[in-house]
C-alpha cells in the first residue's frame, strides 16, 4: 500500500506571496499524481493531474513538479480565493486502488 | 455541462442502513466510472472504491468490504452507495467523483452528509 505524506500541515501566507507544498510518496508513482483544492463546505476540486498538467480553467499561477516519489505543488502570487487545503492524490495503482495525502493547509499569515 | 447532484443529509442511528444517490448529467454515463470518497468532520479525504458503469463491477478499497455496496441505475444514470451496520465512526460527507479521463477524479457531487449517532 502506497502511503501518502504532506508537508507543512499548515502554511501561513500573506496575499501576494508564493506558497510551496510538498507531496510525498512511500513508493515510486511515477507521473500518476493529482493535485485537488478543498474550501469549507465545498467539493474537492481538481487542479492538476498527470503531476503536471494544469486541469481545465486552473490559472497559470498554480504549478507543479516532480515525479516518482517526490512532488512539489507552487502557487505564485497568491489570492484571497487560494486560501484553502490541498491535497496530493496517487492512482498509480488504478484499478485497483489510490491514495490521497493527508493536506496541506494554506492560510492567512 | 458535467454535474452530479447527490441525495440530502441523513440522519441514522448505530446499527441502520443508509443509501447514498448520485446522479449524473451532461456527459455519457457509462463512459466513465465512479469513485466513492469519504471526509469525516475535520479530517481528510479517504478513497472508498469504484464502479465500473459500463459493466456495474465494483471495487472496494481495503477496509471497506461487507458493509459498503455500490450499485446503479443505468436508465436514470445513477449510482447509489449502501452502508449496513452503521456505526457512529461512520459519519462523514460522502462524495461520488467521476474517473476522468486519465483517471483522476474530474467532477465531484457536492457531497451527502451521513450522520450516525443514537
Amino acid at each position: 500500500e502506497i502511503v501518502m505524506t504532506q508537508s507543512p500541515a499548515t502554511l501561513s501566507v500573506s496575499p501576494g506571496e508564493t506558497a510551496t507544498l510538498s507531496c510525498r510518496a512511500s513508493q515510486s508513482v511515477s507521473s500518476n499524481l493529482a493535485w485537488f483544492q478543498q474550501k469549507p463546505g465545498q467539493a474537492p476540486r481538481l487542479l492538476i493531474y498527470g503531476a503536471s498538467t494544469r486541469a481545465t480553467g486552473i490559472p497559470a499561477r498554480f504549478s507543479c513538479s516532480g515525479s516518482g516519489t517526490e512532488f512539489t505543488l507552487t502557487i505564485s502570487s497568491l489570492q484571497a480565493e487560494d486560501f484553502a487545503v490541498y491535497f496530493c492524490q496517487e492512482f498509480n495503482n488504478w484499478p485497483r486502488g489510490l491514495t490521497f495525502g493527508p493536506g496541506t493547509k494554506v492560510d492567512f499569515k | 455541462q458535467v454535474q452530479l447532484v447527490q441525495s440530502g443529509s441523513e440522519l441514522k442511528k448505530p446499527g441502520a442502513s443508509v443509501k447514498v444517490s448520485c446522479k449524473a448529467s451532461g456527459y455519457s454515463f457509462s463512459n466513465f466510472a465512479m469513485n466513492w470518497v469519504r471526509q469525516a468532520p475535520g479530517r481528510g479525504l479517504e478513497w472508498l472504491g469504484w464502479i465500473n458503469t459500463n459493466t456495474g463491477d465494483p471495487t472496494y478499497a481495503q477496509g471497506f468490504t461487507g458493509r459498503f455496496l455500490f450499485s446503479l441505475d443505468t436508465s436514470v444514470s445513477t449510482t447509489y452507495l449502501q452502508i449496513s451496520s452503521l456505526k457512529t465512526e461512520d459519519t462523514a460527507v460522502y462524495y461520488c467523483a467521476r474517473v476522468g479521463p486519465t483517471i483522476a477524479p474530474d467532477y465531484w457531487g457536492q457531497g451527502t452528509l451521513v450522520t450516525v449517532s443514537s
